[in-house]
């Protein structure tokens, strides 16, 4: 069965430092989005990407966040300057036209 | 605003035993989504419903939605170990990008 692959599975970071986490979505999909947990607490939304372009972002993801999808196949997230808080667990997923959504298995963002 | 707030947070049971979990939202939606995530690992879509269904059943899951009420509860029936896992409701408003809208989500343990 198709799946939505994620790298690195752990990334640790010092706070201020650049990191890109990387994502493969399901090759036919045509909606792609990030989200985030914080251990022990509910998953967030932060952007959603279709058509080449963001098509929806929350509160969380500001201008230390950029998504991109630079060929058919990979899907990156970037967070520019790394703080404490975006310690968290990120995922990947995508989607087709159906409404439901394939998630990654995640990365372990560890801000230090 | 929080939308799927669940309870209860945590419940354990014997093997073979019914598990139900409650969900409740606070806008209007398109549909309704239960994922569930193994601990440490990416959310699996179990099952979803739409805004003018009532119940839907797949397998040994049944899910109910109250639009009036604004709440969906999902039925585990003969519980297995293997279903210990948190589970999650989503909702998808209209006329946005398809973004999942979690609860905080409720733990499930299953006893052998």
């Amino acid at each position: 069965e198709p799946e939505v692959t994620q790298t690195p599975s752990h990334q640790v970071t010092q706070m201020g430092q650049e990191v890109i986490l990387r994502c493969v979505p399901i090759s036919n999909h045509l909606y792609f989005y990030w989200y985030r947990q914080i251990l022990g607490q509910k998953v967030e939304f932060l952007v959603s990407f279709y058509n080449n372009e963001i098509s929806e972002k929350s509160e969380i993801f500001d201008d230390q966040f950029s998504v991109e999808r630079p060929d058919g196949s990979n899907f990156t997230l970037k967070i520019r300057s790394t703080k404490l808080e975006d310690s968290a667990m990120y995922f990947c997923a995508s989607r087709s036209r159906a409404e439901k959504l394939f998630f990654g298995s995640g990365t372990q963002l560890s801000v230090l | 605003s929080q939308q799927g707030e669940e309870d209860p947070q945590a419940l354990s049971i014997q093997e073979g035993e019914n598990a139900t979990m409650n969900c409740s939202y606070k806008t209007s939606i398109n549909n309704l989504q239960w994922y569930r995530q193994n601990s440490g690992r990416g959310l699996v879509h179990l099952i979803l419903i739409r805004s003018n269904e009532r119940e839907k059943h797949s397998g040994r899951l049944r899910v109910t939605l109250d639009t009036s009420k604004k709440s969906s509860s999902l039925l585990i029936t003969a519980s297995r170990a293997a279903d210990t896992a948190s589970y999650f409701c989503a909702t998808v408003s209209s006329g946005n990008t398809g973004k999942l809208i979690f609860g905080q989500g409720t733990t499930l343990q299953v006893k052998p």
